[in-house]
């Protein structure tokens, strides 16, 4: 049964910052992980899939990496409107399953 | 632009069903590159996938909620439907249906949301 771990689970960061977050799959899930923003009463919103292919009109402030186990995802420069929670989900093929990661809160120091 | 909308009762007894229906609408149900899903996220927490649906009537579950979810499609309405048996209190959560592509070797990241809909487990 596959385990996604995120962390952190919240971070304070300024305004320009680098901010990153990790996601760590128990085996091997290739590419096969997403990134999601979520702002507070609203739908999560796809940013990033495949590991690092950025969505059509997401800012390339954004960007994510990683494959197999280990996978990161990076704001560049963080600004007042990527204040939200950020989820990892991966796919699991055998059996066919979809994970969340349990999320980064990120907020403004 | 595909929309999809959730709809069903806000408030549901402990024991009952939870019955959810997602409409689908600025695209077909059937087409063959998606699968239709319900994702829940109880209040102030994370969100968890609860199953996913083909056009073709194809499902498949999480295996936590596999025991009490049915996931079925009505391809001549474009909408799909949750039912959740014997809820209890922590059954209590916004639902949302999405859609994610039914590509066997890549991610299947839920590209389109509803705008989720808040189901409460109470007598």
């Amino acid at each position: 049964d596959i385990q996604m771990t995120q962390s952190p689970s919240s971070l304070s960061a300024s305004l320009g910052d680098r901010v990153t977050i990790t996601c760590q799959a128990s085996h091997d899930i290739s590419n096969y992980l997403n990134w999601y923003q979520q702002k507070p009463g609203k739908a999560p919103k796809l940013l990033i899939s495949d590991a690092s292919n950025l969505e059509t009109g997401v800012p390339s402030r954004f960007s994510g990496s990683g494959s197999g186990t280990d996978f990161s995802f990076t704001i560049s420069s963080l600004q007042p409107e990527d204040i939200a929670t950020y989820y990892c989900q991966q796919y699991d093929r055998f059996p066919p399953r979809l994970t969340f990661g349990g999320g980064t809160k990120v907020e403004i120091k | 632009q595909l929309q999809l909308q959730e709809s069903g009762p806000g408030l549901v007894k402990p024991s009952e069903t939870l019955s959810l229906t997602c409409k689908v609408s600025g695209g077909s149900i059937s087409s063959s590159s998606y699968y239709w899903g319900w994702i829940r996220q109880p209040p102030g927490k994370g969100l968890e996938w609860i199953g996913s649906i083909y056009y073709t009537g194809s499902t498949y579950y999480n295996p936590s909620l596999k025991s009490r979810v049915t996931i079925s499609v009505d391809t001549s309405k474009d909408q799909f439907s949750l039912k959740l048996n014997s809820v209890t209190a922590a059954d209590t959560s916004v639902y949302y249906c999405a859609r994610h592509p039914a590509r066997l070797l890549a991610a299947r990241p839920f590209d389109y949301w509803g705008q989720g809909t808040l189901v409460i487990v109470s007598s």
